[in-house]
């Protein structure tokens, strides 16, 4: 699975969009995007997940560049309750497990 | 939405004891789980893959006579920690791919402590 790259960790106001970037140079045609949370002491959640085209469901916004290089997560308004480590995970979605990186721990101030 | 279950949520055990974790998927069959493990803030590190009636696939550098893995059926897979140190108190989490639709779903996470 390719690598990617995330800020070890981002504040943003109660209300406001929080938007999480993550860096995948190297990542391979047929690879997905996903991202996942972990709030302090539990198992990770699934936020979304998308390929090439910019994915929204109730909880995010996936924004992946043309050259899929990159991509923005976006809480749309973030409450305190999305205090968590945000992961960026690429992977191919085969039989194989996915692989963690550091994330970025997104800390949302009232 | 599906839920996977893993019990216990904590344990607390002597060092040189034996310790069981069960992962469930509750309403959904899993062909494959996976365990990982996590240590005070870092990351989760995938230890193992494990399929339905055959032996897991262990990640380099996981011990696979210490941390036994075992997926009798297609909704419940066992970790167990054999002879458990200090070292091995770490958060425990599964996640399981369902059957047909491939989607992948986490365990709430088992926190052991060795005493």
């Amino acid at each position: 699975d390719a690598k990617t790259t995330q800020p070890p960790s981002m504040d943003c106001a109660e209300g406001r969009a929080a938007n999480l970037p993550c860096n995948h140079s190297t990542i391979s045609g047929n690879e997905y995007v996903y991202w996942y949370r972990q709030i302090h002491s539990q198992g990770p959640q699934y936020i979304i997940h998308g390929l090439k085209n910019n994915e929204t469901n109730e909880m995010a916004s996936l924004i992946i560049t043309e050259d899929r290089k990159s991509s923005t997560l976006i809480l749309p308004h973030a409450t305190l309750r999305d205090t968590a480590v945000y992961y960026c995970i690429v992977s191919g979605g085969g039989a194989d497990g996915l692989t963690f990186g550091k994330g970025t721990h997104l800390i949302i101030q009232p | 939405g599906a839920v996977v279950s893993q019990h216990p949520s904590w344990v607390i055990c002597k060092s040189g004891t034996s310790v069981k974790i069960e992962c469930r998927s509750l309403d959904f069959q899993a062909t494959t789980m996976f365990w990982y493990r996590q240590f005070p803030k870092q990351s989760l590190m995938l230890m193992a893959t494990s399929n339905e009636g055959s032996k897991a696939t262990y990640e380099q550098g996981v011990e696979k006579d210490k941390f036994l893995i075992n997926h009798a059926s297609l909704t419940l897979s066992t970790l167990t920690v054999t002879s458990a140190h200090p070292e091995d108190s770490s958060f425990y989490i599964c996640s399981a791919r369902a059957q047909g639709t491939g989607e992948l779903f986490f365990g709430e996470g088992s926190r052991l402590t060795v005493l």
